[in-house]
């Protein structure tokens, strides 16, 4: 079953700060985010485990809540460079080594 | 670094001609996907394969078949394309355990069936 990510869209000001949230149903063994700009592959950004490893971006900081099956991506300071649709990809305890994709989030940062 | 490749950036073929989509990666990856993705609905997986000559039904198989004689290449095959198969089509390919190191993008073919 899909993740439900939110908000849809966010417009920020370049060095505002953005909240990315990613929610699923099903138990989930690891969350993964990507960032895809317009046109090009999605970009692997961070892993996170259950049990509360990461894995990923030195710049971008996220977070897994076990109990209720939510992460959440923090981007902070935004850059110019930030600007993109960002995915969550859920690995479901019981699912294998496959992700079930979010919608995305778009997010737009300008001067 | 990670790479994977697919065959073509852009495709245009006619209703009911049978389309191939051929993506190779270099990193020894079991895995290997086939997403499609279309605005507002995410990342669909169509068919995975964890293994040569091994393949999964995805979310959305309908009209679409898959085929990995080698470990390296995944195929994509649409036997008649329709005008709803018009998509943006990824590949991707990872490790046999995602935890280890997440998966991997192709550039992605921007399929129009007309």
């Amino acid at each position: 079953q899909q993740p439900v990510q939110s908000p849809q869209a966010v417009i920020l000001r370049e060095g505002e700060d953005a909240v990315i949230n990613c929610s699923s149903s099903k138990a989930l063994y690891s969350v993964h985010w990507y960032r895809q700009k317009h046109g090009e592959a999605p970009v692997f950004l961070m892993i996170l485990l259950k049990g509360g490893e990461q894995k990923g971006h030195e710049k971008i900081s996220a977070s897994f809540n076990e109990k209720k099956q939510q992460s959440s991506l923090y981007l902070t300071a935004s850059q110019l460079s930030y600007s993109g649709t960002y995915f969550c990809g859920t690995e479901e305890e019981t699912s294998g080594s496959r992700l079930t994709f979010g919608e995305g989030t778009q997010l737009t940062v300008n001067p | 670094d990670v790479k994977v490749t697919q065959s073509s950036r852009y495709l245009v073929k006619r209703t009911g001609e049978k389309v191939f989509l051929e993506c190779v990666q270099d990193m020894d990856h079991e895995n290997m996907f086939w997403y499609r993705q279309d605005p507002g609905l995410g990342l669909r997986l169509i068919y995975f394969s964890y293994d040569v000559k091994m393949k999964e039904k995805g979310d959305i198989p309908e009209g679409y078949s898959v085929s990995r004689e080698k470990k390296e290449r995944f195929s994509l095959i649409l036997e008649s394309a329709s005008t709803n198969q018009t998509s943006m089509y990824l590949c991707a390919s990872s490790l046999i355990r995602l935890a280890e190191e997440t998966q991997y993008f192709g550039p992605g073919t921007r399929l129009l069936v007309l």
